[in-house]
């Protein structure tokens, strides 16, 4: 495998569910990011992890917690959501999170409907 | 603030030009990408240009920079079918990190 999978492709789940997104990223890169993507609405960034830190919570509501064990994966748990959070939620990676470290490699999503 | 704003359709003929705009306000913005969807896929870097230069072209694409106007736009030259797709505009953040600010994206369709 290469580059960034992310897991599940598509998921479907009550309001008072619980479920966790994965991401994946085989590129042996120091960052990890998550972007909500809503139809005609900008890509919102969430979180940015560097080394396993988190250091961008973009003002994220608090049902939606990321986790980030390594490098290499990143999760996003979820709990009492909202039909409002239905959206792609889309997994990146870059070579380290610095200022301008350059191209983000991005997985090709978990579509996420909220009933 | 942060905001990086486009059109959100362009429909071209095929073997015409397609220009894609984008204007964004960090100024002091570094570098600016312009990144391309699929349908079912995630976000592919397709070019970028460093806000020192005016101009960058690589193969049909055309990238210009306006930084009086904080303008910048894509021309993809003989657009064909394949080039279908939502097109972002981002602008790196002038924060400590590598965080981009992308526009809601372009769907280009390209038709016979």
């Amino acid at each position: 495998e290469t580059g960034v999978t992310q897991t599940p492709r598509h998921l479907v789940m009550g309001m008072t569910n619980k479920k966790s997104l994965k991401c994946e990223q085989h590129l042996g890169h120091n960052a990890m990011y998550w972007y909500k993507q809503s139809a005609k609405k900008p890509l919102e960034l969430m979180f940015v992890y560097s080394l396993e830190e988190r250091v961008e919570n973009n003002s994220v509501p608090s049902r939606f917690s990321p986790e980030c064990p390594n490098s290499s994966h990143l999760f996003l748990h979820l709990h009492t959501l909202q039909p409002e959070d239905s959206a792609l939620y889309l997994c990146a990676s870059s070579q380290d999170a610095g200022r301008d470290a350059g191209e983000l490699f991005f997985g090709e999503g978990s579509r996420l409907t909220v009933l | 603030g942060e905001d990086v704003e486009q059109s959100l359709f362009l429909s071209v003929r095929e073997g015409d030009s397609s220009v894609i705009n984008c204007t964004y306000t960090d100024s002091s913005s570094t570098y600016l990408y312009w990144y391309k969807q699929e349908p079912g896929a995630g976000l592919q870097l397709l070019t970028y240009i460093f806000s020192n230069m005016d101009m960058k072209q690589d193969q049909r694409l055309t990238v210009l920079l306006n930084k009086k106007d904080k303008h910048l736009s894509l021309r993809i030259a003989d657009t064909q079918t394949g080039d279908s797709a939502i097109y972002f505009c981002a602008e790196a953040f002038s924060g400590g990190y590598n965080k981009l600010i992308f526009g809601a994206g372009t769907r280009l369709a390209v038709h016979p």
